[in-house]
């Protein structure tokens, strides 16, 4: 199946400093990328919808201006958590589909677990 | 309002067979997902139905009904690095995954 790599898989930061994960499809151009937090024991919380070329669709409670989406290539979509909190800590996830090879399959990156002290 | 059921928690014995019980209410249907994830891990495809029936891969099987917003995964033999939690999906009118809980289960010797 397809890949998508996800970096860092650990990070942990200050409170009030600012963290950047990547998202990468390594063999095939994801046109949405979907990002993801999941607090421990619940399920999987869609943040935004990431699109290249355009501007993010966020859920309703997402903040866009702490969570700032930038999808500039068909392969690479990154979110930045601006002034991070303790309550910022969680698992967050991205995923993509492959629809140019009809793949309703979402591929998951590895998760990043972002510890803010 | 959309909505994924699912148990919380199962307990199985190494060996043996669990069915996995998911019912949805969804804005439109295309397509139901399990997946696994361990513990700190990201989730990892395991089915994809779309049509109703039974889908069997190797140990596991999905089943879906649509007409009843129903869908089981069958795990066989079960092994205890099959220990994980089991997230059951559906793919909306708006090709959007809606997640359930997950369901965690715990496999004993």
């Amino acid at each position: 199946g397809a890949v998508v790599s996800q970096h860092p898989s650990r990070v942990i930061c200050k409170s009030g400093t600012s963290v950047k994960i990547e998202c990468r499809s390594l063999d095939f151009q994801a046109t949405t990328m979907f990002w993801y937090r999941q607090f421990p024991k619940q399920s999987l919380m869609l943040m935004a919808t990431s699109n290249e070329g355009s501007k993010a669709t966020y859920e309703q409670g997402v903040e866009k201006d702490k969570f700032l989406i930038n999808h500039a290539s068909l392969t690479l979509s990154t979110l930045t958590v601006t002034s991070a909190h303790p309550e910022d800590s969680s698992f967050y996830i991205c995923s993509a589909r492959d629809w140019d090879r009809g793949s309703t399959e979402a591929f998951f990156g590895q998760g990043t677990r972002l510890t803010v002290v | 309002g959309q909505n994924i059921d699912q148990p919380t928690e199962m307990t199985a014995t190494e060996g043996a067979i669990v069915q996995i019980n998911c019912t949805y209410q969804t804005s439109g249907f295309n397509g139901l997902f399990w997946y696994q994830q361990h513990a700190g891990e990201a989730p990892t495809f395991l089915s994809y139905n779309v049509l109703d029936g039974l889908e069997e891969k190797g140990r596991f099987s999905s089943f879906l009904s649509r007409s009843k917003g129903y869908s089981y995964l069958l795990l066989k033999e079960l092994q205890m690095k099959d220990s994980a939690s089991y997230l059951c999906a559906v793919m909306d009118s708006n090709y959007q995954l809606i997640w359930g809980a997950g369901t965690k289960l715990i496999i004993k010797p």
